[in-house]
């Protein structure tokens, strides 16, 4: 699976968009981009994912330039509730479905 | 729905002692997974199944043990307790072999070797 780059850290205002990029420059054509939070030692939450396609559901927005090599997850009014780490990833469909992950970025929403 | 569910939520171990972390889940997925994680750092895999009687080390298995002898049970076993084992434990599940199969996580337990 491609390794990801995220920034180990950011700060947004309470009911701003927060806007969390990933770098998976060498993503392969059959490979998923995968957002989880994981809130203060809780287990990890899934997010959405997404192929090539920007993607959207009631969580958050997924946006994946188009040449795969980077995305985008946005919380459009982020809460405080919304402080998590945030982990990107990648993996390819099927088989045995396992993640790796990386060490994330910590989202500080501020009020 | 209960979901993943992981028993017990904290323990504290001697060194030399083993136990075995408990794991069900009730969504009838076939794949199930142990992941630990150290203070700071993100998940790592240590085993996982697809299905029952069938299981596979992940990035880091030494000293630890599973078995998968139904759909919904996915016990850890660790046999020596030793200080590096130190760690919280999440087990997660998931539906089998599509895109569209987000992993689910339990809300983990929190182990102290001393």
């Amino acid at each position: 699976d491609a390794k990801t780059t995220q920034p180990p850290s950011m700060d947004c205002a309470e009911g701003r968009a927060a806007n969390l990029p990933c770098n998976h420059s060498t993503i392969s054509g059959n490979e998923y981009v995968y957002w989880y939070r994981q809130i203060h030692s809780q287990g990890p939450q899934y997010i959405i994912h997404g192929l090539k396609n920007n993607e959207t559901n009631e969580m958050a927005s997924l946006i994946i330039t188009e040449d795969r090599k980077s995305s985008t997850l946005i919380l459009p009014h982020a809460t405080l509730r919304d402080t998590a780490v945030y982990y990107c990833i990648v993996r390819v469909g099927g088989a045995t479905n396992k993640l790796i992950f990386g060490t994330g970025t910590l989202l500080a929403v501020q009020p | 729905n209960a979901g993943v569910t992981q028993t017990p939520k904290f323990r504290i171990l001697k060194i030399g002692q083993s136990m075995t972390l408990q794991c069900t889940q009730d969504m009838n997925h076939n794949y199930m997974y142990w992941y630990r994680q150290d203070p700071g750092m993100g998940l790592k895999l240590i085993y996982y199944s697809v299905g029952a009687g069938i299981t596979d080390k992940g990035e880091v298995p030494n000293g630890y043990n599973v078995s998968r002898s139904t759909t919904e049970d996915f016990p850890l076993r660790l046999e020596l307790a030793a200080p590096s084992q130190t760690s919280v434990y999440f087990c997660a599940s998931s539906y089998p072999g599509t895109e569209n199969s987000p992993l689910h996580f339990g809300n983990g337990t929190r182990l102290t070797v001393t």
